[in-house]
């Protein structure tokens, strides 16, 4: 099975500020990652796919990067409505895992 | 517009069965995988099951391995999920959801609002 860690678990920021999340495979994924948003009472919604590609009506300030083992998801200037949970996804190999999420809060 | 509606979500005691439907509209649900992925209390998504498009492939976590099945009903446009052995480890809320693109399954694009599933004595 294909591990999915996520760093940080928690980051604390403000609004306007930069938040990079990172997203490492135990082993290369390829680019077949997708990167998911989660806020409370609300379903997933698919932000990224294959690793850099934005999914259809998600703002210009999110942007995936990374290939292999090592990806990033960057958010380049948040938003109220940007805090939530954070989940990156691999479909290279079955089982599909996702990892532990990082939840990014208002400081 | 894609929807996805789960039915079947319960309170069922331990070692019991459950069977959640999905019924799907808005897209020709014949051409795309679907797959359900469960969020137990205070935890992360967890994928749990994944059919191809005419059903004949089926994939499993290994945590509901040989307890869960997973088919669906193309003529009904219709998802199941068969639970057995059902544990306190099962309790989650379960979110049908479709695949992004026809031609392969793990990127999941639409979901379905979710339906509790909660194992207790």
């Amino acid at each position: 099975e294909i591990v999915l860690t996520q760093s940080p678990a928690t980051l604390s920021l403000s609004p306007g500020e930069r938040a990079t999340l990172s997203c490492w495979a135990s082993q290369s994924v390829s680019s077949n990652l997708a990167w998911y948003q989660h806020k409370p009472g609300q379903v997933p919604r698919l932000l990224i796919y294959d690793a850099s590609n934005r999914a259809a009506g998600i703002p210009a300030r999110f942007s995936g990067s990374g290939s292999g083992t090592d990806f990033t998801l960057t958010i380049s200037s948040l938003e109220p409505e940007d805090f939530a949970v954070y989940y990156c996804q691999q479909r290279s190999k079955w089982p599909l895992t996702f990892g532990g999420g990082t939840k990014v809060e208002i400081k | 517009e894609v929807q996805l509606l789960e039915s079947g979500g319960a309170l069922v005691p331990p070692g019991g069965s459950l069977r959640l439907s999905c019924a799907a509209s808005g897209f020709t649900f014949s051409i795309y995988s679907m797959t359900w992925v469960r969020q137990a209390p205070g935890k992360g998504l967890e994928w749990v099951s994944t059919i191809a498009n005419g059903g004949g492939s089926t994939y499993f976590a290994d945590s509901v391995k040989g307890r869960f099945t997973i088919s669906r009903d193309n003529s009904k446009n219709t998802l199941y999920l068969q639970m057995n052995s059902l544990t306190a480890e099962d309790t989650a809320i379960y979110y049908c959801v479709k695949a992004k693109y026809a031609s392969s399954s793990g990127i999941f694009d639409s979901w379905g609002q979710g339906t509790l599933v909660t194992v207790s004595s």
